[in-house]
């Protein structure tokens, strides 16, 4: 069964801490991963995309890892800022056309 | 270029009138998909249209749920005798003609549903 499961479930930093948000996926056959930016009330914003041969890639302060091997993700988020607060989508993409299945998401609430 | 716009962003419906969902792609968009996030969950795939073609409905419920992509204009979810637990927010995306690997999708804003 295609399942993206993240973890944790919600997190809660400081201003100015980094964090790592993980995403395991057992999708198959696998085309891309991407992180999505979901804020309260809104839709999903794409952060990064990364294919089954790219094994890291940068969006600002938002860097996310690929392992195709053993099928883990991770989005590492540095110098956090209030507006980071936000929930984070692990989505995984069959081949082109195809549904995307999405993770629960990890709630991130940064404070002051 | 505006991007994927939805209306109405917030719909009030009873228990058994009819929801009629409008989305609007991207300017050069030609597919388009609708997805389902119910409170605490992740968004569940619904259907993928391209213009007046249903490409794959396999996450549709299969009764009082339908979805149109017309030649001309926005396309369309509509739920039919609709029930408390069809409340939800309901996000349409959209993709480029030639999406090639990365099937970049692009979010409205979606619509939330609440049944009374």
């Amino acid at each position: 069964k295609n399942q993206v499961e993240q973890s944790p479930q919600s997190l809660i930093i400081l201003e100015g801490k980094n964090c790592t948000l993980q995403c395991n996926y057992t999708v198959s056959p696998f085309s891309n991963l991407r992180w999505y930016k979901q804020d309260t009330g809104r839709g999903p914003v794409s952060l990064t995309i990364m294919t089954f041969s790219e094994n890291t890639k940068s969006n600002g302060r938002y860097t996310a890892t690929l392992d195709a091997d053993t099928k883990q993700s991770s989005l590492h988020i540095t110098a956090s800022q209030l507006s980071d607060s936000a929930s984070y989508i692990c989505v995984v993409s069959g081949p082109a056309g195809t549904a995307l299945i999405f993770g629960k998401g990890t709630t991130l609430s940064v404070s002051s | 270029n505006a991007g994927v716009m939805q209306n109405p962003r917030h719909l009030v419906r009873r228990r058994g009138q009819e929801a009629r969902l409008r989305c609007s792609p991207m300017k050069g968009h030609s597919h388009v998909y609708w997805y389902r996030q119910l409170p605490e969950e992740g968004l569940k795939f619904m259907v993928y249209l391209q213009k007046e073609n249903i490409i794959d409905e396999s996450g549709m419920p299969k009764e009082r749920f339908s979805a149109e992509f017309p030649k001309e204009g926005p396309s369309i979810l509509r739920i039919q005798q609709v029930v408390r637990g069809d409340s939800a927010a309901y996000f349409c995306a959209s993709s480029p003609p030639l999406a090639g690997v990365y099937n970049e999708q692009f979010f409205g804003p979606g619509t939330r549903l609440t049944v009374l």
